[in-house]
């Protein structure tokens, strides 16, 4: 079965610093990789996406990921960080062949922005 | 445009009474349709998933069912919960089998607290 792993469960960062969001997943076939993201009272809303292609893909606010195949990893990046980032980031793998039209979520990670 | 509503958003129940949390989707015809369970520190589980009317499918062995009686309607139930059901429980929908793009569109979500 497929999993999702991410690094860390709670980041604390202050405004302008840089961000990044480590996410591995596990699964040797082709798969489509997302970041979600829940700000506070929100609902849970896609922020970027990868199916092919270029493996930078670009999101809402600023946000980027790396698809790194080799590593099994999609990490969420961004350069400079706002308060209004604060929220829970969600890692997710579709494996195509092997779970049909299902999404593998990771454990999440918490950020919190600092003014 | 579509749009998908859970209700209730917030239930307390006592252990051994049963439970019934609805979902509806508008604005779309034979979405896929999933139930989340989403516990902090461990991401979102997938619990059942439909691609279609009286079409459900279990991801893990619980003390929940769902049914989809209608076309847009997706509902979990428990005819005798446990304290372990308590959680916050998310309803999705996506594009149907062929369309599927690997995007969920999530509800408000629902917290259940059992006592």
């Amino acid at each position: 079965a497929q999993s999702v792993s991410q690094h860390n469960h709670h980041v604390i960062l202050s405004e302008a610093a840089s961000l990044e969001l480590g996410c591995n997943y596990s699964y040797g076939g082709t798969v489509n990789l997302f970041w979600y993201v829940q700000y506070p009272g929100q609902h849970l809303q896609l922020l970027l996406k990868y199916f092919s292609g270029d493996p930078l893909v670009k999101g809402i606010k600023g946000f980027e990921a790396e698809f790194i195949k080799s590593k099994f990893s999609f990490n969420l990046r961004k350069p400079s960080v706002q308060w209004s980032d604060t929220a829970e980031y969600f890692c997710a793998v579709n494996a195509l062949q092997a779970a049909g039209n299902k999404l593998t979520f990771g454990g999440g990670t918490r950020v919190l922005v600092k003014p | 445009s579509q749009t998908i509503h859970q209700w209730p958003a917030t239930l307390v129940q006592p252990v051994g009474s049963p439970l019934s949390l609805e979902c509806t989707v508008e604005g779309t015809s034979n979405p896929n349709l999933y139930w989340y369970r989403q516990a902090a520190g461990r991401g979102l589980q997938l619990l059942f998933y439909s691609v279609g009317i009286g079409q459900i499918s279990s991801e893990v062995p619980q003390n929940l069912s769902a049914s989809r009686p209608q076309d847009r309607q997706f509902i979990l139930s428990s005819k005798k919960l446990l304290l372990s059901d308590s959680g916050f429980y998310l309803c999705a929908w996506s594009t149907p089998d062929r369309g599927f793009t690997g995007e969920l569109f999530f509800g408000e979500g629902s917290r259940l607290t059992v006592l």
